[in-house]
């Protein structure tokens, strides 16, 4: 089993819908929740960052972590034809040293003009 | 926000050759750097991270004798493929901690290196 389970999609959606992109994970020692967008053919982009569970909330962009079920979701408001790309969630063990980040496979989204 | 930056962007080498790519924190210090390999339509996998003055803590599985990594300073780690062959064709992306912020969002990633081994 992995440690972080994302679904591949991919997601098509229209646009100015809801998007709603989740992971779930096994190992209850992961703190920190990030998620990063990576289009084609280029390094990853920090997103958004959760540190242990709650909401966080960025323009169009809410995460939300949820410890106790292990899930983590990324929603995007108002969806755009420059949002589609891949949506990696990724996460980290508290404390120096654990440096180590944990992706998901990523979920590639296509926002449909 | 920091930037990290890879170089090159692109690499076309002969099996056999050896290749470097290099990163560089532009505007931070980075003890830590980490080297990931993507395949198409996968996500990054962790070969190696790389830290300042020691060296590199691979992941297993990862050969240390064909990826040679040295991060000889605070703002560069270099990832050297050597006696490169065709199944080394990837894209190799390395990302950098600042160091002086706290953790969770200080993680950057570079633009990423395709190589291309014919």
């Amino acid at each position: 089993q992995k440690e972080v389970e994302q679904d591949p999609g991919p997601l098509s959606v229209p646009e100015g819908a809801i998007v709603s992109l989740n992971c779930t994970y096994s190992n209850s020692a992961f703190q920190y929740f990030m998620w990063y967008r990576q289009y084609s053919r280029k390094g990853p982009e920090l997103l958004m960052y959760t540190y242990s569970s709650g909401n966080k909330e960025d323009g169009r962009f809410t995460a939300q972590v949820d410890k106790s079920s292990k899930y983590i979701s990324l929603f995007i408001r108002d969806s755009q034809p420059s949002d589609s790309a891949t949506y990696l969630c990724a996460m980290k063990k508290w404390g120096f040293g654990n440096e180590k980040l944990t992706f998901g496979t990523g979920t590639r989204l296509t926002i449909i003009p | 926000g920091a930037v990290v930056s890879q170089h090159p962007s692109w690499v076309i080498c002969k099996s056999g050759t050896s290749v470097k790519i290099e990163c560089r924190s532009l505007d931070f210090q980075a003890t830590t750097m980490f080297w990931y390999r993507q395949f198409p339509k996968q996500s990054l996998m962790l070969m190696a991270t790389s830290n300042e003055g020691s060296k590199a803590t691979y992941e297993q599985g990862v050969e240390k004798d064909k990826f040679l990594i040295n991060h000889a300073s605070l703002t560069l780690s270099t990832l050297t493929v050597t006696s490169a062959h065709p199944e080394d064709s990837s894209f190799y992306i390395c990302s950098a901690r600042d160091q002086g912020q706290e953790e969770g969002n200080t993680i950057y990633f570079g633009e990423g290196s395709w190589l291309t081994v014919v």
